[in-house]
């Protein structure tokens, strides 16, 4: 079956344009996260959807960062007014969710991911 | 709060050498915690876990055991390969994090022949 899968593979922008990074989860999977990934570091959590519940937004790192997540479907990460410390792969995964009932943590399956350039 | 710390790398080793990645983590009450891999030109994927204290989880030949005394998820393999050469992240989540994941900051494991 399909896994999760992101759009653009690759995004080069100017300075102070807003982009929108999509993400498609694997088909029923409640749990949809993002983070992102600067050149040799970790991941950096960014937000959290679990099924109809309110979003952890904790790891957004500014008002310019946005997400939506209709029902348990797509996701959209917009960025707004680039910056170029926002330069990074964003990574999408999704997951089956706490309440799967076959067990308490799910494996997240991750996207190939999104690099984001900003001239 | 949570909190993954693993060891820096790069790493390189040779073909048929030991690995260990040292992960230590802190958390409160009993997190699942997880070893993922991203091969070059790939997305993340998971290669073990382990959802309770004591527990070893293992994929590939890969190791790593669960130790809750030292809070402590070392991943090992007995004799590595080229195509092992990836970059290798240990994480953790639990209820008490919102079952949010926290990733350390990669390892990055080079073998040469």
């Amino acid at each position: 079956g399909a896994g999760v899968s992101q759009s653009p593979s690759n995004k080069v922008t100017e300075k102070g344009k807003d982009v929108e990074l999509r993400c498609d989860p694997i088909s029923g999977h409640t749990a949809l996260y993002w983070y992102r990934q600067r050149l040799g570091q970790g991941l950096e959590f960014l937000i959290y959807f679990q099924g109809n519940s309110a979003p952890d937004k904790s790891g957004l790192p500014s008002d310019r960062f946005s997400a939506e997540r209709t029902g348990e479907s797509v996701s959209t990460l917009t960025i707004q007014r680039t910056q170029q410390e926002d330069s990074a792969v964003y990574l999408c995964a999704s997951s089956l969710g706490p309440t799967s009932g076959r067990s308490p943590y799910n494996e997240q399956f991750f996207g190939p991911g999104t690099r984001l350039t900003v001239l | 709060g949570d909190s993954v710390t693993q060891m820096e790398g790069p790493v390189t080793l040779s073909e048929e050498a030991f690995l260990t990645i040292n992960c230590t983590y802190t958390a409160t009450g009993y997190p699942s915690l997880f070893w993922y891999v991203q091969y070059p030109g790939e997305g993340l994927q998971l290669l073990l876990k382990a959802t309770k204290a004591d527990d070893k989880g293992s994929n590939k030949g890969f190791e790593a055991t669960y130790r809750k005394e030292t809070t402590s998820f070392h991943l090992e393999k007995g004799s590595v390969q080229v195509s092992d050469s990836a970059v290798y992240f240990c994480a953790l989540t639990s209820p008490r994090t919102g079952n949010q994941f926290y990733f350390g900051t990669g390892t990055s494991l080079t073998v040469i022949p």
